[in-house]
């Protein structure tokens, strides 16, 4: 079956340390993958997208990887703060429909 | 301000009864999308729209209806066959299909 995997617990992290967040996914071909913030009660917001002959991708304190090998990728958010404090998600697109992970909830501590 | 505006925020059923949620963009995108968000699951398709007039079904189409009269316009349905209407419902738009997704700020819809 297809699934779209992220962190399965919360991640706590201290301010200014770098944060990381997976997505493995299974059974998609995807062409290349998003990644989304999301607050509570609101819609998410687009962040990055990585396209699959791409490696990284980075802007300002995000960054992006994609191996289509492992069916990975990794989100990093390097000096981290409390503002980053949100639930992120990973997207990739499959049949002209984007399918979403289950977002991993983030908090930056300061 | 161009956006993605959903309406209501909050939204109650009775049961047997039919809701429609509004979804209006005026970022002049071609695709429109409706998702369903669930504690503790990710966002799930119900329906989207490549155009106006033009709309497919998503993975859980079941129990609700769309239409797509106005490029602007992307309104949802929840009928009386949807159970299990309960969840944060969020309309999308992109430039065309496959772009990334822009989000309105959603609607929570509960039943009585």
């Amino acid at each position: 079956s297809q699934k779209i995997e992220q962190n399965s617990e919360a991640l706590n992290i201290q301010e200014g340390k770098t944060a990381t967040l997976t997505c493995n996914y299974t059974n998609y071909s995807p062409a290349y993958l998003q990644w989304y913030r999301q607050d509570p009660g609101r819609g998410p917001v687009f962040l990055l997208l990585i396209r699959e002959n791409e490696k990284e991708k980075r802007k300002e304190r995000l960054k992006v990887t994609f191996d289509t090998t492992l069916k990975q990728s990794l989100f990093h958010i390097t000096a981290s703060q409390p503002a980053d404090s949100a639930t992120y998600l990973c997207a990739l697109d499959d049949r002209n429909q984007f399918y979403f992970g289950t977002g991993t909830s983030l908090t930056v501590i300061p | 301000d161009g956006g993605i505006t959903q309406s209501p925020k909050y939204l109650f059923r009775k049961e047997g009864q039919n809701v429609t949620l509004s979804c209006e963009q005026n970022l002049n995108h071609d695709a429109m999308y409706w998702y369903r968000q669930d504690p503790g699951q990710g966002l799930r398709l119900i329906y989207y729209s490549q155009i106006v007039n033009d709309f497919q079904k998503g993975d859980i189409a079941e129990g609700y209806s769309v239409s797509r009269e106005k490029k602007e316009s992307f309104p949802l349905t929840v009928t009386s066959a949807q159970k299990n209407p309960t969840a944060f419902y969020l309309c999308a738009s992109s430039i065309q299909v496959n772009e990334k997704l822009f989000f309105g700020s959603g609607t929570q819809l509960s039943v009585l």
